[in-house]
């Protein structure tokens, strides 16, 4: 059984600051997202990871994935208010097969000016 | 271009009803995936369908039930409710099944809250 554990589960930072959000996963995948959700809101796709070494960039968040190590990590530069927020990760099973994705519990992220 | 459409938004039901909830994808995806979203349990998946057949289903009772119709559109269907079926029930849609290897990002809607009195 595939299990995706996240840390923190919780996090308050203040703006300016760099983070980093972990992902780790019990059995081999070839895809891993990074979704966000706001309070009150649906999940907002920010990157998809589907080799080893994958490194995408967006804006203030750069994900990245270790697929040797089961690992996935979220790193937050510079941090500003807008980006608090709830950050999930989720691991699809291998083989690109019809399964649904495994979420992490998610990171509560809370970023004080 | 519209985003997945979810109805009803909320909705207060009593234990034992049973309750349907609606969900269009967006226009051209194939794949519908439903999610049950709970502070205790997170983001667990239900069940996804692609062209009118289900092809896979999570760790649920067989209470809980869907379908999709020729245009894609799905339904979920919650019977005999309990209290802890209270929860966000989260539909996405993909372009592709999941077999096309790096295309199966999920575009989620707002999602139906359900509360079980």
């Amino acid at each position: 059984e595939l299990k995706v554990e996240q840390n923190p589960l919780f996090l308050s930072m203040q703006e300016g600051k760099n983070y980093t959000i972990y992902c780790n996963y019990s059995t081999t995948s070839d895809r891993l997202y990074w979704y966000r959700q706001d309070p009150g809101k649906s999940l907002e796709s920010l990157f998809v990871l589907l080799s080893n070494g994958a490194v995408k960039q967006e804006g203030r968040l750069m994900a990245s994935l270790d697929t040797k190590a089961r690992l996935s990590t979220l790193h937050i530069t510079a941090a500003v208010h807008d980006l608090s927020a709830t950050y999930f990760c989720a691991v699809g099973d291998s083989g690109g097969g019809a399964d649904g994705l495994t979420f992490g519990k998610g990171t509560h992220l809370i970023i004080q000016p | 271009k519209a985003g997945v459409t979810q109805t009803p938004r909320y909705l207060i039901k009593t234990r034992g009803q049973q309750v349907t909830l609606s969900c269009s994808p967006i226009s051209g995806h194939r794949s519908v995936s439903w999610y049950q979203q709970t502070p205790g349990q997170g983001l667990q998946f239900l069940f996804e369908y692609f062209s009118e057949t289900q092809r896979n289903k999570g760790n649920f009772p067989g209470r809980f039930s869907g379908r999709q119709f020729s245009n894609s559109r799905s339904e979920m269907n919650v019977s005999t409710l309990e209290l802890g079926d209270s929860a966000l029930y989260l539909c996405a849609s993909s372009l592709e099944g999941a077999e096309v290897l790096g295309a199966n990002v999920l575009t989620f809607g707002a999602g139906s809250r359900l509360t079980v009195l």
